[in-house]
């Protein structure tokens, strides 16, 4: 039930750009990104509702695609401070769950 | 504001002993959630709370773990008896509701944790 992360893993030269994938096998109401340091609690990046829309944060966009039950998280042009673990997390349409996907460890190398 | 507040940030405790972690969330937010993360299972709620009343506890391990919310400044994630398969960092986050949609949360604030190591 959890949502599944792709990549695992991911190294990253600064400047690079990554995607994060976080796919459901249920039907979404909204997903939320977060992304953790070590050592650290997650911290919020962006929330995307159900209808297709794309936000943006900075150098960081996501999109939700609803058909597919599928967010993807876009880092552009990389910077150190992007290192951490990316979580999508995710409410299911028609029932009060929340619930975090699997994670991506992200490194950007200088 | 202070952010969500949690204590004790480190816990050691020994195998059949209670344990009790508290959470202060934020002022005026309508839910607070506790989650558990290990490197094994990663990150999964185990139960959160909307006005001070539990929505969804599905994700408590089992009947060793209780949490309550006596009022909306103030919650408690307790485990008796406490076991080493139960070391792990606690979470407690808190955010509003999400106004514009049916149901649903908006930002949700985590607070620091409490590291808990159970020999």
């Amino acid at each position: 039930q959890q949502p599944v992360q792709s990549p695992q893993a991911v190294i990253l030269r600064e400047g690079e750009d990554a995607v994060i994938n976080c796919s459901s096998s249920k039907a979404l109401y909204s997903v939320h990104w977060y992304r953790q340091k070590h050592g650290e609690a997650p911290v919020f990046l962006m929330i995307l509702l159900k209808g297709g829309e794309q936000k943006g944060h900075e150098k960081i966009s996501a999109s939700f695609n609803e058909k597919k039950q599928q967010s993807s998280l876009y880092l552009t042009a990389s910077q150190l401070s992007y290192s951490g673990t990316y979580f999508c997390g995710t409410e299911y349409a028609g029932t009060y769950k929340y619930i975090f996907g699997t994670g991506t460890r992200l490194k950007v190398l200088a | 504001d202070a952010g969500v507040i949690q204590s004790p940030r480190h816990e050691v405790t020994e195998m059949g002993q209670e344990v009790t972690l508290r959470c202060k969330p934020i002022s005026g937010h309508d839910y607070l959630f506790w989650y558990r993360q290990t490197m094994m299972r990663g990150l999964e709620l185990l139960i959160y709370f909307n006005n001070n009343v539990p929505i969804d506890d599905s994700g408590m391990p089992e009947d060793r773990f209780s949490a309550k919310m006596p009022n909306a400044s103030f919650s408690t994630l307790k485990i008796q008896p406490s076991e080493p398969r139960d070391s792990a960092v606690y979470f407690c986050a808190s955010s509003l509701a999400a106004l514009e949609r049916e149901w649903g949360t908006d930002t949700q604030y985590f607070g620091p944790g409490t590291r808990l190591t159970v020999l």
